[in-house]
């Protein structure tokens, strides 16, 4: 299957940094990348949708400003957590939807964020 | 509004089968997705079913009913490396996944 490489895998920050997550897609291009936040014994919340050469759309409640999205290439999508706190902390897992099939998503490896 | 159920937790023994069920309302359907997550671990693609019937892939299989709303996972000859979260989700007319919340499945020896 496609293959969707995250990184890192982990990161600890102080309380007021910026954090920025890599997306990329190894093996095919991605026009829409998704990300999604998963707290601890909780469903996958999608946060945005991630259009290449586009602003990404936003879940309700997800504030753009301190969730900043760049699609800038078919293949990269981040995400970059501004002025983090620790209630940021949480597993950020991106996929993309690989465009030949259409319909299956592959994940990234997820990225576990502990802001301290 | 849009909704998937799953059971929370279900409990087998190594070697038996369990089926998790899932039930789902969407504003249009393009098929039915159940992914694997490891305590710690981004969810694994297990299967997608658009049409009507089994799927089946060694051993796991996947059944839907769309006249019912109604998907299920079926694990047989169960091994302690199945012990995970079992996630359904629903792809709506828009071609966005909605997901349920994942069922914890615990294999006993």
């Amino acid at each position: 299957g496609a293959v969707v490489s995250q990184h890192p895998s982990r990161v600890i920050c102080k309380s007021g940094t910026s954090v920025k997550i890599e997306c990329r897609s190894l093996d095919f291009q991605a026009t829409t990348m998704f990300w999604y936040r998963q707290f601890p014994k909780q469903s996958l919340m999608l946060m945005a949708t991630s259009n290449e050469g586009s602003k990404a759309t936003y879940e309700q409640g997800v504030e753009k400003d301190k969730f900043l999205i760049n699609h800038a290439s078919l293949t990269l999508s981040t995400l970059t957590v501004t002025s983090a706190h620790p209630e940021d902390s949480s597993f950020y897992i991106c996929s993309a939807r690989e465009p030949r099939t259409g319909t299956e998503a592959f994940f990234g490896q997820g990225t576990r964020l502990t802001v301290v | 509004g849009q909704n998937i159920d799953q059971p929370t937790e279900m409990t087998a023994t190594e070697g038996a089968i369990v089926q998790i069920n899932c039930t789902y309302q969407t504003s249009g359907f393009n098929g039915l997705f159940w992914y694997q997550q490891h305590a710690g671990e981004a969810p694994t693609f297990l299967s997608y079913n658009v049409l009507d019937g089994l799927e089946e892939k060694g051993r796991f299989s996947s059944f839907l009913s769309r006249s019912k709303g109604y998907s299920y996972l079926l694990l047989k000859e169960l091994q302690m490396k199945d012990s995970a979260s079992y996630l359904c989700a629903a792809m709506d007319s828009n071609y966005q996944l909605i997901w349920g919340a994942g069922t914890k499945l615990i294999i006993k020896p």
